[in-house]
């Protein structure tokens, strides 16, 4: 069974830092794309971020390009987003999504429960 | 970047009723189009990709048709379970991998 756990959100100030982590397993993790995506509260969905299966390709949203970093280690089966210069207007529930193939751009078949990332003095 | 338009933003409907749900394309997207479906705090479930072809384990009463421009789900006979946010996101023109602003199916 294909599981993404997400992991790291939290209450951070303004201009601070957060990293997210997403554990995946059930599937082999190597092979496939993989993307983050937001939503605040009470919004819609955010396209942040994606990563092809050997980080070749990475992709940015405009509103977070030069803030937040994708990487992954398919050693570790594992996703992260390094998010700095927090804003408030980042504060949102963070998936990570698998693409069901290896190059970044597509569906998303399987997404994790999401965490809360809540940017706030 | 292009932009995906829902409508409309709010769908009531009864129980056994059909719900026809739309999303436009401010530019060709060809049948790279897929519509999920999210409950409160819940994450989004894929529904729909490749316009038409549904998910795996998603009921047949999910339909998609659509290209180009202009997308369509429909839900043949509403279920109690299918009352919810529903979602379409182009893929064909990327980065970014935009999202419509949704559509709310709710109990009439």
């Amino acid at each position: 069974e294909v599981q993404l756990v997400e992991s790291g959100g939290g209450l951070v100030k303004p201009g601070g830092s957060l990293r997210l982590s997403c554990a995946a397993s059930g599937f082999t993790f190597s092979s496939y794309s993989m993307n983050w995506v937001r939503q605040a509260p009470g919004k819609g969905l955010e396209w942040v971020s994606s990563i092809s299966s050997s980080s070749s390709y990475i992709y940015y949203a405009d509103s977070v390009k030069g803030r937040f970093t994708i990487s992954r280690d398919n050693a570790k089966n594992s996703l992260y987003l390094q998010m700095n210069s927090l804003r408030a207007e980042d504060t949102a529930v963070y998936y990570c999504a698998r693409v069901p193939y290896d190059i970044p751009r597509g569906y998303f078949d399987y997404w994790g429960q999401g965490t809360l990332v809540t940017v706030s003095s | 970047e292009i932009v995906m338009t829902q409508s409309p933003a709010t769908l009531s409907v009864s129980p056994g009723e059909r719900a026809t749900l739309s999303c436009r394309a401010s530019q060709s997207v060809s049948s790279n189009l897929a519509w999920y479906q999210q409950k409160p705090g819940q994450a989004p479930r894929l529904l729909i990709y490749g316009a038409s072809t549904r998910a795996t384990g998603i009921p047949a009463r999910f339909s998609g048709s659509g290209s180009g421009t202009e997308f369509t789900l429909t839900i043949s006979s509403l279920q109690s379970e299918d009352f919810a946010v529903y979602y379409c996101q182009q893929y064909n023109n990327w980065p970014p991998g935009t999202f419509g602003g949704g559509t709310k199916v709710e109990i009439k």
